[in-house]
């Protein structure tokens, strides 16, 4: 059964870089039919992709977040890792991990719909 | 960007009736359309892909239709337990969007 957990700080200041590592059991982040993604959801608001990966590291990104973010796979620890740099308030926000059903459309490599999320972890950024 | 607005904000419904949820989309998404329920404090849960395909253990009571740009999410018969906030999802293009949910109550 595919288990995902998500670590990071609890608390970041802002300006800092908020490190993030979703744990994935029952399944590997090698995956050829899957992207593993990040979402995040600020206190009382709605869903925002952030971005995904795949495991031979390629990597889509929110156009929004795309200067400020990072995400890398880590095969060797089955791990899946975001980084965010500059963080303000407006970060605040709880980060789920997914998974991601891989698709090869007419306009190439996509995303399907997430069939997996791990419970989420809460980063508030506050100086 | 495919912008995704999903009404009411709000649905007060009575137990045992009929819910609908409506989810369009500024540009055509085809049947690519994924609906997720999401309850106070836990992670959302898939209910529906392809835009009608119930996701494996979601109830009978749960179906989704529509194509293009204008889906709808239905809960025949609603149950306390669904008391839930529901987002819509397009997956037609990179970047993946959410709808901005709808907040189903029980009246």
């Amino acid at each position: 059964q595919l288990h995902l957990q998500e670590s990071g700080p609890g608390l970041a200041k802002p300006s800092e870089t908020l490190s993030l590592t979703c744990s994935v059991s029952g399944d590997s982040v090698n995956s050829r039919n899957h992207y593993w993604t990040w979402i995040r959801q600020p206190p009382g608001k709605g869903l925002e992709w952030i971005a995904s990966v795949y495991y031979t590291g390629s990597t889509y990104y929110s156009g929004s977040l795309q200067p400020r973010v990072t995400m890398s796979v880590e095969s060797s620890k089955n791990q899946v890792s975001l980084k965010l740099t500059s963080v303000t308030a407006a970060d605040t926000a709880v980060y789920y991990c997914a998974r991601l059903g891989r698709r090869i459309a007419t306009t190439g490599p996509i995303g399907n719909w997430f069939d997996s999320w791990g419970q989420g972890t809460l980063v508030t950024v506050s100086s | 960007e495919i912008v995704m607005t999903q009404s009411p904000a709000t649905l007060s419904v009575s137990p045992g009736d009929r819910a609908t949820l409506s989810c369009s989309a500024r540009q055509s998404v085809g049947t690519n359309l994924a609906w997720y329920q999401q309850k106070p404090g836990q992670a959302p849960r898939l209910l529906i892909f392809g835009a009608s395909k119930g996701a494996t253990g979601i109830p009978a009571r749960f179906s989704g239709s529509g194509s293009g740009t204008d889906f709808t999410l239905t809960i025949s018969s609603l149950q306390s337990e669904d008391s839930a906030v529901y987002y819509c999802q397009q997956y037609e293009n990179w970047p993946l969007t959410f709808g901005g949910g709808t907040k189903v109550e029980i009246k």
